[in-house]
């Protein structure tokens, strides 16, 4: 069946790279996401990439996709104190076909500390 | 600029009651959807939906009900709250084909 994994915990210092690492288990996913969630507050998307690409930049921000094992990364570079939250990976399996909804699958997500 | 609202922020309700959680979104949405958000569960789909009147179980239906009778309004019914129901319920919207789903900011549901 569908699965998302992510490890729950990451600690880094601030100004290091934070890799955050997520697993899936459904390899028609069409598109793959992280979101953001801050204290409080709801989800943020951060960025998504298409099943067809291998890595995505934008700013601090790469996503990297691994098809062969399905693996899906999140890197932030020079980690600020703001970076602190919660990450969810998501997929969006292509069943149910296009033209119905999109259902969003949802790891558990990676809960983020920054230290100084 | 992009506004999917949740009526309330925190919850608090007893065994037994009927509770309404409400969410709108101003953006012209097909779908809206409810998930609850549990430590270590991540985020489950409850109930969505693709239409006014128009709605699907998702993968944890039970104990719950919606309903949707203006395409920017979309409620989560529990129609007997129990303890269990606990959590933190997020709502989100997105447009038919679109790849990004909106939320809200949560509403966080204790029930005593």
């Amino acid at each position: 069946g569908e699965d998302v994994e992510q490890s729950l915990f990451l600690s880094v210092r601030e100004g290091d790279s934070s890799v955050i690492n997520c697993t899936y288990t459904d390899s028609s996913s069409t598109y793959l996401y992280w979101y953001k969630q801050e204290p409080g507050a709801g989800l943020q998307l951060l960025t998504y990439i298409f099943s067809n690409m291998d890595m995505k930049q934008d700013q601090r921000l790469t996503v990297l996709l691994n098809k062969k094992d399905k693996h899906l990364s999140l890197r932030i570079a020079d980690t600020q104190t703001g970076d602190s939250a919660i990450y969810f990976c998501a997929e969006k399996p292509l069943w149910p076909p296009a033209g119905g909804y999109n259902k969003l699958i949802f790891g558990a997500g990676t809960r983020l500390a920054v230290h100084p | 600029d992009v506004k999917v609202t949740q009526s309330s922020r925190y919850l608090v309700k007893r065994t037994g009651e009927k509770v309404f959680l409400e969410c709108v979104q101003d953006m012209d949405h097909e779908n809206m959807f409810w998930y609850r958000q549990d430590p270590g569960l991540g985020l489950r789909l409850i109930y969505f939906s693709y239409d006014v009147k128009m709605k699907e179980k998702g993968d944890i239906p039970e104990g719950y009900s919606v309903s949707r009778e203006k395409k920017e309004r979309f409620s989560l019914i529990l129609e007997s709250a129990s303890t269990n129901q606990t959590s933190m319920y997020l709502c989100a919207s997105s447009l038919q084909q679109n790849t990004e789903a909106f939320f809200g900011q949560g509403t966080r549901l204790t029930v005593v």
